[in-house]
């Protein structure tokens, strides 16, 4: 079974600095997607970025990017030029190949973006 | 489109009641799944349907829990009777077949037993 995990329960950064985030997941798979979401209090689900395994290089939308390490499964999220409306949870999440199977979700991580 | 439709958005009832959580998906879309999320937990699969059929109730915590897909159009999520620790936020989420990494999600319930 596949699992995600990510280390850092919270989190914060000063507004204006970078943060990264990061997630590590356990797969026998060779395709997969990796995700991130971000729930702000609102609860709305968000996705922030999405990568496909047998991609290279690494997503980036606007100031997010990630840090794709398909040897080491490892998956980081980076906020640029952090943003007080980016306080929220993030959670990475992992999906097989075959775009049938449901996402599974790490725990999460609580970011706070201080003024 | 209105998006996934989820209600309650917030459900307060004493330990011991019946609770029965609503969800309408996107329409034309074929996967219907339920999540939980707690702090302690994150968010997890409870169970997922295809075309109004479950497919994976394995994430299902203990016979109190039953979910329902009589058509394409809604499902509910039932807790009885209710324990307080059964406290979440129950999100439902739909997808085209093949295409499950664009997962649209409803806006949640908040569950709280008392």
């Amino acid at each position: 079974a596949q699992t995600v995990t990510q280390s850092q329960p919270e989190m914060s950064v000063q507004e204006a600095e970078t943060v990264t985030l990061s997630c590590t997941y356990d797969t026998s798979e060779s395709n997969y997607y990796l995700f991130w979401y971000k729930q702000p209090p609102s609860r709305q689900m968000i996705l922030v970025i999405r990568q496909e395994a047998y991609k290279q290089q690494n997503a980036t939308e606007n100031r997010f990017s990630v840090n794709f390490q398909k040897a080491a499964k490892s998956f980081s999220l980076k906020i640029s030029d952090s943003q007080l409306g980016d306080t929220a949870m993030y959670f990475c999440a992992f999906m097989t190949g075959s775009g049938n199977t449901p996402l599974v979700f790490g725990k999460g991580t609580r970011l706070s973006v201080i003024a | 489109d209105a998006g996934v439709i989820q209600s309650p958005r917030h459900e307060v009832t004493e330990m011991g009641q019946e609770v029965t959580l609503r969800c309408k998906p996107i329409s034309g879309h074929d996967y219907l799944f339920w999540y939980r999320q707690t702090m302690m937990r994150g968010l997890e699969l409870l169970i997922y349907f295809n075309n109004n059929v479950p497919i994976d109730d394995s994430g299902m915590p203990e016979d109190r829990f039953s979910a329902k897909m009589p058509n394409a159009s809604f499902s509910t999520l039932k807790i009885q009777p209710s324990e307080p620790r059964d406290s979440a936020v129950y999100f439902c989420a739909s997808s085209l077949a093949g295409r499950n990494e664009k997962l649209f999600f409803g806006s949640g319930t908040q569950l709280s037993v008392l």
